[in-house]
């Protein structure tokens, strides 16, 4: 057990609609990254909060947004799904910006349908 | 732009074997290097990285990787295969521009474990 906890395990979706994914990272940690994991794309690096502030962005689409709360928790926001949004995503998360080591939640099997 | 590439998107060995993943990575700065695992429904466990110093590092589960810098190679090995080391193994580097330590995977290796 890594100590991120992503919620929900499985989310299946129509075409259209809008979801939320929600992290918890490792007690302490302040920084959070998302990564989507697809057939056709791999793993591609989405989005890094540290602390409350977006800190780096990768390939993620204007139609995905996330945030990180007070608590440090995170949401990754997905709206106007598309079918090749269906992937698995991983939060994961580390304890400051200097640290060489991140620790991987279980991931989010999100289908579109 | 750093990038990974991982030579070989299936490899099989008998148990006992000698496991090799390959991976080469391209970096326009001193690279951080990665190898995680992925077992089937789960989330990626980090197996070893380097960062600075010593070349030959040692990981998890009797895992060791040689950071060879004329080279470019970051190459995972395991001396003795065993069936439980059947799982996904991705090669990363690390993007530390702007702080964090956000990576860069390789396409992955399925590695494959046989009696």
């Amino acid at each position: 057990d890594s100590g991120v906890t992503q919620t929900p395990k499985h989310l299946i979706t129509a075409t259209g609609q809008r979801v939320t994914l929600r992290c918890s990272p490792r007690s302490g940690d302040l920084s959070v990254y998302w990564y989507q994991q697809s057939l056709d794309q791999g793993l591609q690096f989405l989005i890094q909060y540290y602390n409350g502030e977006e800190r780096a962005k990768g390939n993620i689409l204007e139609r995905f947004s996330a945030q990180q709360f007070p608590d440090l928790h995170s949401e990754l926001n997905l709206s106007s799904l598309e079918l090749g949004d269906s992937a698995l995503y991983f939060c994961a998360s580390s304890s400051s910006l200097g640290s060489t080591e991140a620790f991987f939640g279980q991931g989010t099997r999100l289908t579109v349908v | 732009a750093q990038s990974v590439t991982q030579l070989g998107s299936h490899v099989s060995v008998s148990e006992g074997a000698l496991v090799l993943l390959r991976c080469n990575y391209s970096s326009s700065v001193p690279p951080y290097l990665f190898w995680y695992v992925q077992y089937p429904n789960q989330g990626l466990q980090l197996l070893l990285k380097y960062t600075t110093g010593a070349t030959l590092v040692k990981g998890i589960n009797g895992f060791e990787a040689e950071f060879k810098k004329s080279e470019t190679s970051f190459h995972l090995t395991k001396p003795s295969a065993h069936m439980s080391d059947a799982a996904e193994y991705f090669c990363a580097v690390s993007d530390r521009t702007g702080g964090g330590n956000k990576l860069t995977f390789g396409t992955g290796t399925q590695l494959k474990v046989e009696l």
